[in-house]
């Protein structure tokens, strides 16, 4: 099955400076890679998503680049804010969704 | 719209009984997953539940088993609690055929005491 590794497992950060997490998947047959933001104590919420057909994909302060070749995909955030702090999973899946493999999360700190 | 609701929000449970949880997705979302989530072991795939179907199964012992029903609504039971079963469970809905993600419930959560 999909193996999905995120990198760092936690980063500190100066507010206004970038922020920047990667993920690394295997299956070559996964065409669908969401972001999730998990605030302390509630559910994780989809950010920003793309699909395979695309390389980048920007939403305001944050974007999202994928490098199927490498299988590697990475979320960029701008500008951070300490709302920004929480802990951030990505995931990829396949055509029949019927499974998303999930990164084991960046616990992401903005220093105000 | 509704999203996806989860009951109850907490549970204690003591080691031995069994628990089931309910979730209910978003109106049109047919598809419904179960996670695991614990601190050190991240989101740990349960299963998934398509048209009453379970299409997919994750890594864990036959204890943990779900079901749902003809209107998408799901229920996953732990039997022979375990104190290592403390966790949130989460539940996510989404509408793949249509190219949806996931979108998540609160999660209930248990502890095994």
């Amino acid at each position: 099955g999909e193996n999905v590794e995120q990198h760092p497992s936690t980063l500190s950060v100066q507010e206004g400076d970038s922020a920047v997490i990667k993920c690394t998947y295997s299956d070559s047959a996964s065409n669908y890679f969401p972001w999730y933001k998990q605030e302390l104590g509630k559910r994780p919420q989809l950010i920003i998503d793309i699909r395979s057909n695309v390389g980048e994909k920007k939403d305001q302060r944050i974007a999202v680049t994928l490098n199927k070749t490498a299988k590697h995909f990475s979320l960029h955030i701008t500008e951070t804010q300490p709302e920004d702090s929480a802990v951030y999973f990505c995931a990829a899946t396949s055509n029949t969704g019927n499974q998303f493999y999930f990164g084991t999360g960046t616990s992401l700190t903005v220093i105000p | 719209k509704a999203g996806v609701t989860q009951t109850p929000r907490y549970l204690i449970k003591t080691r031995g009984q069994q628990v089931t949880l309910s979730c209910s997705p978003i109106s049109g979302h047919r598809s419904v997953s179960w996670y695991q989530q614990t601190p050190g072991q991240g989101l740990q795939f349960l299963f998934e539940y398509f048209s009453e179907t379970q299409r997919n199964k994750g890594n864990f012992p036959g204890r943990f088993s779900g079901r749902q029903f003809s209107n998408s609504r799901s229920e996953m039971n732990v039997s022979t609690l375990e104190l290592g079963d403390s966790a949130l469970y989460l539940c996510a809905s989404s509408r793949w055929a249509q190219g949806g993600g996931y979108t998540f419930g609160s999660g209930t959560r248990l502890t095994v005491v």
